[in-house]
């Protein structure tokens, strides 16, 4: 998965708790993004990351924020979670060298369930 | 902004036939198309991209045609295995910007 993890793999918790998931990488690539994936919609952007402290929304932003404090890492925080947030959740990667930006390669996922 | 629309959603073919998946998108400034796999379990992987400036390319049994006039691009899996049983994505952006526009996906089974 092109040097990328993502913590939890999975996670179960309920209604109106917060929840940070995390999306470490070892490629040194500038950019970063967290999509989410439900039956039906493909992946939908959520926000993304132009570089360190450098971030914007996506398509369905809302209930969710990030940060990037470093290039490596890029949280994705549910401020209080909704069963509407029970999905699958996909950071990428890509970078201006080698196939350019719009090339992504994609973690492994984190599966959350919200009750 | 830019809408993908990929058909079929599902796809059963017989073990060595081939198998085509067909995306349009809306964005005429649209000019990269990246195809992804996707096994049960693990995230999406890059098999096949195409620029704008090509109409076709080949990488093995796996090839990938663009018509811009048309706005449709398409997947052509040729030869089908067991192990090309999964879920596939086509996407859409402009070059040099960050966001991927991803059609629903197509389940592709093959048969034994």
């Amino acid at each position: 998965d092109a040097g990328i993890t993502q913590s939890p793999r999975h996670k179960v918790t309920e209604t109106g708790t917060p929840v940070t998931l995390r999306c470490h990488q070892t490629e040194n690539h500038r950019y970063m993004y967290w999509y989410r994936q439900d039956p039906g919609h493909g992946l939908r952007l959520i926000h993304y990351s132009y570089g360190v402290k450098d971030t914007d929304k996506g398509e369905v932003s809302d209930g969710y924020s990030v940060s990037r404090s470093k290039t490596e890492d890029f949280l994705l925080t549910l401020e209080s979670a909704t069963s509407s947030q029970t999905s699958v959740y996909f950071c990428a990667i890509s970078d201006a060298s080698g196939r350019g930006q719009e090339t992504q390669y994609f973690g492994p996922g984190t599966r959350l369930l919200v009750l | 902004g830019e809408n993908v629309e990929q058909h079929p959603s599902t796809l059963s073919v017989q073990e060595g036939d081939s198998a085509v998946i067909k995306c349009t998108y809306s964005d005429s400034a649209s000019n990269y198309f990246p195809w992804y796999k996707q096994e049960l379990g693990k995230g999406p992987q890059l098999i096949i991209d195409i620029r704008s400036n090509v109409g076709e390319k080949k990488d093995q049994r796996i090839a990938v045609t663009l018509n811009k006039t048309a706005k449709h691009f398409s997947l052509h899996i040729t030869e089908t295995q067991p192990e090309d049983s999964a879920v596939y994505f086509c996407a859409a952006s402009r070059s040099n910007d960050y966001k991927l526009s991803f059609g629903a996906g197509t389940t592709v089974t093959v048969r034994a």
